[in-house]
């Protein structure tokens, strides 16, 4: 089936730097797309969504764009913290469904 | 708001017994429930989706005979892992939505480990 993936499975960034985490999808008829942050042991966390009828939105320190035409989004961290390192997934929703069907995960390492 | 609860944390359990996986949802109605199966290092992969007072839907590959789950109130699923074995070993996260929402609220996951 078709499925939600991202470019790069590990990530390192200096604090204070921004953070670029990419995925792409295959699903052209997604239209709902939520990032979320992962610590270890915890549960996913909603960092941020966006609908299909958006590019960009935007929240406290993070971004969403996306790219309909080439299947793209990314997040983008302002300023990334160490407590921004945890693993990233991007999932995506398919209109009339309700199952959302995760990425392989990034992994976001801040370094000091 | 939008808060779920997932009990127990973690769960070590003999080769062979059953063990139970509580997902509630606290201060909202869940008319959906979702549980996954995350492997180390991997992604969510789901398993099936509850729906209050009705069977559970599987996704392919999963055992439904293994993996019984029950939504018997808008505010609780339960998972039950019967006769476990050490492959069974894995992080279980629910999720929960409700009518007409379409955001999802996650546990903070169950660790199971099959000794």
């Amino acid at each position: 089936g078709e499925s939600v993936g991202l470019h790069l499975p590990t990530l390192s960034v200096q604090e204070g730097d921004n953070s670029i985490i990419n995925c792409a999808y295959s699903n052209s008829a997604s239209d709902y797309f939520i990032w979320y942050k992962q610590e270890s042991g915890k549960g996913p966390q909603f960092i941020i969504d966006i609908r299909s009828n958006m590019d960009k939105r935007q929240g406290q320190r993070v971004t969403v764009l996306l790219n309909k035409t080439v299947k793209h989004l990314s997040l983008q961290i302002a300023a990334t913290q160490p407590g921004d390192s945890a693993v990233y997934f991007c999932a995506d929703l398919t209109g009339g469904g309700n199952k959302l069907t995760f990425g392989t995960g990034t992994q976001l390492k801040v370094e000091l | 708001g939008a808060v779920v609860s997932q009990h127990p944390s973690w769960v070590i359990c003999k080769s062979g017994t059953s063990v139970k996986i509580e997902c509630r949802s606290l201060d909202f109605q869940a008319t959906t429930m979702f549980w996954y199966r995350q492997f180390p290092k991997q992604s969510l992969m789901l398993m099936a989706t509850s729906n209050e007072g009705s069977k559970a839907t599987y996704e392919q590959g999963v055992e439904k005979d293994k993996f019984l789950i029950n939504h018997a109130s808008l505010t609780l699923s339960t998972l039950t892992v019967t006769s476990a074995h050490p492959e069974d070993s894995s992080f279980y996260i629910c999720s929960a939505t409700r009518q007409g929402a379409r955001g999802y609220t996650f546990g903070s996951g169950t660790r199971l480990t099959v000794v």
